[in-house]
């Protein structure tokens, strides 16, 4: 069975930094493209960033880019988001979540998803 | 401001039917495959159709997806109390270059 187990949130002063991992088990982390997503409180999902299976190519929405960086480890199995320049606005649930393929684009669809790490950004 | 849109909520009695509108545009829909996902109270989301109108692994076939130009439906049959919940539409954009949702759908059965 596929499993992801994201880890690394917590409490942040606006302006700090936080490193998310997202750990996977029951695959081959480098076939597969991965996002996170984030959900703020009582808020609709947002797609955070993409990288495909090789790390070799990257994306993020307009809100954290050049404030966020997505890698990943295939050694180990494991992606993660580093989130510098925390905002209030960042304050949000995060989930990791596995593509169908190793690239990024218009025929991928995302399952399954971890159950969420919460970064919480407050003075 | 999402760049799909969905009608915040729906609501409709058991044993009924509803559908959840998702539209968007030329480089999202109408040029990529949509896909649903579902939302429990507290929970993560999970994946129920993809491609379109394929339906996922393990997901009731009351379930149902569809699209044309650049709008997308998502009808559920027979609606059960245990289908309360957030949906929401999702794909890619080529012009942003990134995965876009819908605002997501919070479904009440009455």
């Amino acid at each position: 069975e596929v499993q992801l187990l994201e880890s690394g949130g917590g409490l942040v002063q606006p302006g700090g930094s936080l490193r998310l991992s997202c750990a996977a088990s029951g695959l081959t982390l480098s076939k597969y493209a991965m996002i996170w997503v984030r959900q703020a409180p009582g808020k609709g999902l947002e797609w955070v960033s993409s990288v495909t299976g090789s790390g070799d190519n990257t994306y993020y929405a307009d809100s954290v880019k050049g404030r966020f960086a997505v890698f990943r480890d295939n050694s180990k199995n494991t992606l993660f988001l580093q989130m510098n320049s925390l905002g209030l606005e960042d304050t949000a649930l995060y989930y990791c979540a596995k593509g169908r393929l190793g690239v990024v684009g218009g025929d991928d669809w995302f399952a399954p998803w971890g159950q969420g790490t919460l970064v919480t950004v407050s003075s | 401001q999402s760049v799909l849109t969905q009608p915040p909520s729906v609501s409709e009695a058991p044993r009924q039917r509803v559908t959840i509108s998702c539209s968007g545009g030329s480089s999202n829909i109408g040029n990529n495959a949509v896909n649903w996902y579902q939302q429990l109270p507290g929970k993560a989301p999970k994946l129920l159709i993809y491609f379109d109108d394929l339906l996922s692994s393990g997901v009731s076939d009351r379930f149902s997806g569809s699209k044309s130009g650049t709008s997308a439906s998502l009808a559920i049959s027979g609606l059960q109390s245990e289908d309360e919940a957030d949906y929401y539409c999702a794909t890619w954009d080529d012009s942003l270059n990134g995965v876009v949702f819908g605002g997501g759908t919070k479904l009440t059965v009455l």
